[in-house]
């Protein structure tokens, strides 16, 4: 199957600073990214999706100032966590879906964890 | 609307016992399903899906599952549970962006 990589896997960041999350997807182009956060024992909440050159959409409660997703090839989209706090606290993970012949799922990427102190 | 239920959020089997977690879906249009697998600290991996060809679904590690539209479910077997089958499972409902269901921990008692 096709591969995302998702990049860093784990990071710890102080509070008020700003953390940059990347996903690449490696052997497709990739015209739509989701992200998504995960809280503990629970299942993936849609952050917003990002459409290759365009803005992204984000969910209803989901802060776009506060995280600011940036999709400006079709292999790589990015989610920057700006003026992190510590509810900010998450499991993120990062989906890509194709246009390619034969995709018709999204692959996802090995998520990100991040703590923030 | 689309939505998915996942019946128990936690399931336990003894290894080698069959194990049976339960999905059932709803949508507007006909669907594609998935079943994906999560262990740890890590991303999704896919199990299966299904995509309106075959209703009986053959998946990794011995997985599969049967879409039956008459019951909207598509509930994910695997005859003989290994201990590392141990994670957490999800059931998800593509009609453009995905709707994932809450999830089933399975826990494999040696």
């Amino acid at each position: 199957g096709a591969v995302v990589s998702q990049h860093p896997s784990w990071v710890i960041c102080k509070s008020g600073t700003s953390v940059k999350i990347e996903c690449r997807s490696l052997d497709f182009q990739a015209t739509t990214m989701f992200w998504y956060r995960q809280f503990p024992k629970q299942s993936l909440m849609l952050m917003a999706t990002s459409n290759e050159g365009s803005k992204a959409t984000y969910e209803q409660g989901v802060e776009k100032d506060k995280f600011l997703i940036n999709h400006a090839s079709l292999t790589l989209s990015t989610l920057t966590v700006t003026s992190a706090h510590p509810e900010d606290s998450s499991f993120y993970i990062c989906s890509a879906a194709g246009t390619q012949a034969g995709v018709t799922e999204a692959f996802f990427g090995q998520g990100t964890r991040l703590t923030v102190v | 609307a689309q939505s998915v239920t996942q019946l128990g959020s936690h399931v336990s089997v003894s290894e080698g016992a069959l194990v049976l977690l339960r999905c059932n879906y709803s949508s507007s249009v006909p669907p594609y399903l998935f079943w994906y697998v999560q262990y740890p600290n890590q991303g999704l991996q896919l199990l299966l899906k299904y995509t309106s060809a075959a209703t009986l679904v053959k998946g990794i590690n011995g997985f599969e599952a049967e879409f039956k539209k008459s019951e909207t479910s598509f509930h994910l077997t695997k005859p003989s549970a290994h201990m590392s089958d141990a994670a957490e499972y999800f059931c998800a409902v593509r009609v453009g962006q995905f709707y994932f269901g809450t999830g089933t921990s399975l826990t494999v008692i040696p």
